[in-house]
């Protein structure tokens, strides 16, 4: 089984609804992480958190909320959609501490939402 | 925040050696640089990690000059899979400057 699951994987929805992703992770890890990627560009962050009481904000929060209900629990929100929100959707988990791995990120396989 | 630049993109035949070199002239003592891999739609993967001198894993080697302000990843003999963006990143566990993936270098492994 998959160390970081995303669900759903692919989601249509139109402007002006509310969406949630979620990110599962087993791996124990305090922190996780969510990236957004546009058609060739690299990852932007949009939110993350250290540890469950703790949340921040990223390169591109506008527009977004997260929830960290649980250690292995993180989730995005789109409060209302809009259709420049499309894009690919990335989570993320890391551990410091290991000796030439610090803070080595480990993804999910990503959900492909699409605002119309 | 340490800003790291690198070419858009790099072409190479199957079975060269590719270097990609990463700019980071504001990089911060306590900071380490790590390189990542990733394929389309998927996400990036760990390749390489180190603060100073040479890292080499199964892999890549990572080479970082006493200065520490560019850092060359390796890819010895490419081969079609690894046709894929590349991304260096900079930062310390301690922070969170170490998790801006910016656009990376598109490697692009001709036969």
């Amino acid at each position: 089984d998959a160390d970081v699951t995303q669900t759903p994987r692919n989601r249509i929805t139109k402007t002006g609804k509310r969406i949630m992703l979620e990110c599962s992770q087993t791996k124990g890890h305090d922190r996780m992480y969510w990236y957004r990627q546009d058609p060739g560009l690299g990852l932007r962050l949009i939110y993350y958190s250290f540890d469950v009481k703790d949340i921040n904000k990223g390169e591109i929060s506008d527009g977004y909320s997260v929830s960290r209900q649980a250690q292995a629990k993180f989730s995005l929100s789109l409060e209302s959609a809009i259709p420049n929100q499309t894009a690919l959707y990335f989570c993320a988990t890391s551990v410091p501490g290991t000796s030439g791995r610090d803070n080595e990120q480990f993804f999910g396989p990503g959900t492909r939402l699409t605002v119309l | 925040l340490a800003k790291t630049t690198q070419p858009i993109s790099m072409d190479s035949y199957e079975g060269q050696e590719v270097n990609i070199t990463c700019s980071h002239n504001n990089i911060a003592t306590n900071d380490y640089i790590t390189w990542y891999q990733q394929f389309p739609s998927q996400g990036p993967r760990f390749i390489i990690q180190g603060y100073k001198t040479k890292v080499t894993n199964e892999v890549a080697s990572l080479f970082i000059p006493a200065d520490r302000k560019s850092s060359t990843l390796s890819l010895p003999r490419v081969s079609l899979s690894d046709t894929a963006v590349y991304y260096c990143l900079v930062g310390s566990e301690t922070g969170a400057n170490n998790l801006f993936f910016g656009t990376g270098t598109r490697l692009t492994v001709i036969p």
